[in-house]
């Protein structure tokens, strides 16, 4: 089984409409991440989670909140998703502080904003 | 804020031949990690350089980190199509301070195809 999964895997919506995606890990890590991808553009953080009880913005926050409803599980939602708020989205565990600790991340989920 | 970013984009080349990617900053980072991506999965770690000047080899695949660690570069040789993916570098902080966080700034990625 998968570390790190992420539902759904793929999503289409349209403009407005409130979209949450979720993860899960089997790691015990304590750091979990969100991130969005776009060509050309690599992986910009979204949210960024310590423990259950941190939460820190990342550099494209705007539009977007998170909920880490336990230490395996750290959802992502789009209260009123916008077009340009489509992209691959995702989430990522790292065992703790230092940056040179490996990131695990999970499939993805590709989400789609008509 | 830090960036980085990879050139070429894009890479196309035929199985045996040798590729570089480049990895570029004007930041100073305390690591430099490089991933590999395939499509429809997440990112991969290959490889992290902490040392300014630092090598490591894995295989087929060449990774160094600048001696100013603001840069790094990857290279494969004779490249075969299991290679084919986008290579992702990031670069990462140690922070002073718990709440300054411990996040990676991740360049563009280069797409590295190559052909049988």
């Amino acid at each position: 089984d998968a570390d790190v999964t992420q539902t759904p895997r793929n999503r289409i919506t349209k403009t407005g409409k409130r979209i949450m995606l979720e993860c899960s890990q089997t790691k015990g890590h304590d750091r979990m991440y969100w991130y969005r991808q776009d060509p050309g553009l690599g992986l910009r953080l979204i949210y960024y989670s310590f423990d259950v009880k941190d939460i820190n913005k990342g550099e494209i926050s705007d539009g977007y909140s998170v909920s880490r409803q336990a230490q395996a599980k750290f959802s992502l939602s789009l209260e009123s998703a916008i077009p340009n708020q489509t992209a691959l989205y995702f989430c990522a565990t790292s065992k703790d502080g230092q940056v040179d600790n490996e990131q695990f991340f999970g499939p993805g989920t590709r989400l789609t904003v008509l | 804020t830090q960036l980085l970013e990879q050139s070429p984009q894009f890479l196309s080349i035929q199985e045996g031949e040798n590729l570089t990617v480049y990895c570029n900053s004007s930041s100073v980072f305390s690591s430099l990690q490089w991933y590999r991506q395939e499509p429809g999965e997440g990112p991969v770690l290959l490889v992290t350089v902490v040392t300014g000047g630092e090598v490591k080899k894995l295989k087929r695949l060449t990774f160094q980190f600048g001696d100013a660690r603001k840069d790094s570069s990857l290279h494969i040789t004779a490249a075969q199509p299991g290679d084919t993916g986008l290579y992702l570098c990031a670069g990462g902080i140690n922070p002073a301070r718990k709440a300054a966080g411990n996040k990676l700034t991740f360049g563009g990625g280069t797409r590295v195809l190559v052909k049988p």
